[in-house]
């Protein structure tokens, strides 16, 4: 039971030109999304998040686009450079239910990896 | 600040062996959390502490077990190897609030044979 996905497995884009990564997820519980950006051999470095009450956020050239009714979310990079060739994951955590409270417990995408072509 | 700090980056152990993994997480984190990344599977949640408490966990056999000291750094240990345990297993910390993303270290690559 795959909660978040990413059905693109690559993502192929000219330098200078937009990005744009996407994430569907199932789970309504979720409220609070985060990008990551993962190259070989390192963990995954965290790019931007947003909570289910917002429906964007920026930072400089990301932006991450939130759509509950659609249960989906994407990323927007731009202008896109070469240096952001790499795998990008989309994560999902949710406030448990009953009492407990954990906010480490995140559900990812397979990954998206982006080219970015000079 | 320093980031999330992870040993040893490579191990190699024989089948039916035991392994410990060592976190030192972000100055200030009281939050780690275990995953494992295999090219079939994925990234999986394995478990979190939070001030020496395991508050969370996915799922995996209870061969796979951790803990957390009272100064965060937190360690996982991995009993009778299988060869399926082969991965890369990463260590994340963050403050434990709400909305505070996870800041992972690099790993640990594990090759069971």
């Amino acid at each position: 039971d795959q909660q978040v996905k990413q059905n693109s497995p690559s993502l192929s884009v000219q330098e200078g030109r937009i990005s744009i990564l996407n994430c569907d997820y199932t789970n309504s519980m979720f409220d609070y999304f985060l990008w990551y950006k993962k190259y070989p051999a390192e963990g995954p470095t965290f790019l931007i998040s947003i909570s289910s009450i917002k429906d964007k956020n920026e930072d400089g050239r990301f932006t991450v686009f939130l759509n509950k009714s659609a249960k989906h979310l994407s990323l927007h990079i731009v202008p896109s450079q070469p240096g952001d060739s790499a795998v990008y994951f989309c994560a999902a955590s949710q406030l448990l239910n009953a009492g407990g409270t954990s906010y480490g417990k995140l559900t990812f995408g397979q990954g998206t990896i982006l080219t970015v072509h000079p | 600040k320093a980031g999330v700090t992870q040993t040893p980056r490579y191990l190699i152990k024989t089948r039916g062996q035991q392994v410990t993994l060592s976190c030192s997480p972000i100055s200030g984190h009281r939050s780690v959390s275990w995953y494992q990344q295999t090219p079939g599977q994925g990234l999986q949640f394995l478990f979190e502490y939070f001030s020496e408490t395991q508050r969370n966990k996915g799922n995996f056999p209870g061969r796979f077990s951790g803990r957390q000291f009272s100064n965060s750094r937190s360690e996982m240990n991995v009993s009778t190897l299988e060869l399926g345990d082969s991965a890369l297993y990463l260590c994340a910390s963050s403050p434990g609030r709400r909305n505070s993303p996870l800041h992972f270290g690099n790993g640990t690559r594990l090759t069971v044979t």
